[in-house]
């Protein structure tokens, strides 16, 4: 069965750094997304992505994050300048063109010390 | 008023109990309705889904949408210690908006 797959599983960065969290969709899904899970609350939107270009954000996504898809394959969230706060699991989902059914990655969890 | 809201568990039930799980919404807007299971430190995996209001079936989950009273449940039937997770409700606009329940951890005991 087709996967989402994400990397790292598992990312530790310093305060400030930047991180990129990879995501590769499913082959042939148009519709792309980030959700943010923190530690023991509720899975939160992010951002969806479609025709090279974001269709709707948060008020979470704020201008320290981004999103991109640098090539036919990934998809990819960047964090400018992490913070205490931005420690969480960081779900890549996609969907064909069922606008309710998103398969979603495994996650990368990060840590910001 | 939360947007949607779930109760968070724990629940306990012994193996081959029927549970019922339940969400409510307050957005009107809400068209498509989601049931996700995720085991800890996983992602989201959707069960099932429904556009509008109704029962869908599907093995031992059983999904009902009333949106009259702005109300979904997930019935399980027959439940496995496998079934043992977290549920989340989700719901979707015609938009973009797309948001989860705080989920509801359930464990089935053999």
């Amino acid at each position: 069965e087709p996967e989402v797959t994400q990397t790292p599983s598992h990312q530790v960065t310093q305060m400030g750094q930047e991180v990129i969290l990879r995501c590769v969709p499913i082959s042939n899904h148009l519709y792309f997304y980030w959700y943010r899970q923190i530690l023991g609350q509720k899975v939160e939107f992010l951002v969806s992505f479609y025709n090279n270009e974001i269709s709707e954000k948060s008020e979470i996504f704020d201008d320290q994050f981004s999103v991109e898809r640098p090539d036919g394959s990934n998809f990819t969230l960047k964090i400018r300048s992490t913070k205490l706060e931005d420690s969480a699991m960081y779900f890549c989902a996609s969907r064909a063109s069922e606008p309710g059914v998103h398969t979603f990655g495994s996650g990368t969890r990060l840590t910001v010390v | 008023q939360k947007e949607v809201e779930q109760d968070p568990g724990p629940l306990s039930v012994p193996e081959g109990a029927i549970v019922s799980l339940n969400c409510t919404y307050s957005n009107s807007a809400f068209q498509y309705f989601m049931w996700y299971r995720q085991y800890s430190r996983k992602g989201p995996e959707l069960l099932m889904y429904t556009y509008s209001s109704g029962n869908k079936e599907d093995g031992r989950f059983t999904a009902q949408v009333d949106k009259s009273s702005k109300y979904i449940s997930l019935f399980i039937r027959d439940s496995q210690p496998s079934d043992s997770a977290t549920y989340l409700c989700a719901m979707k606009d015609y938009g973009q908006n797309f948001v989860f329940g705080p989920g509801t951890r359930l464990s089935v005991l053999p």
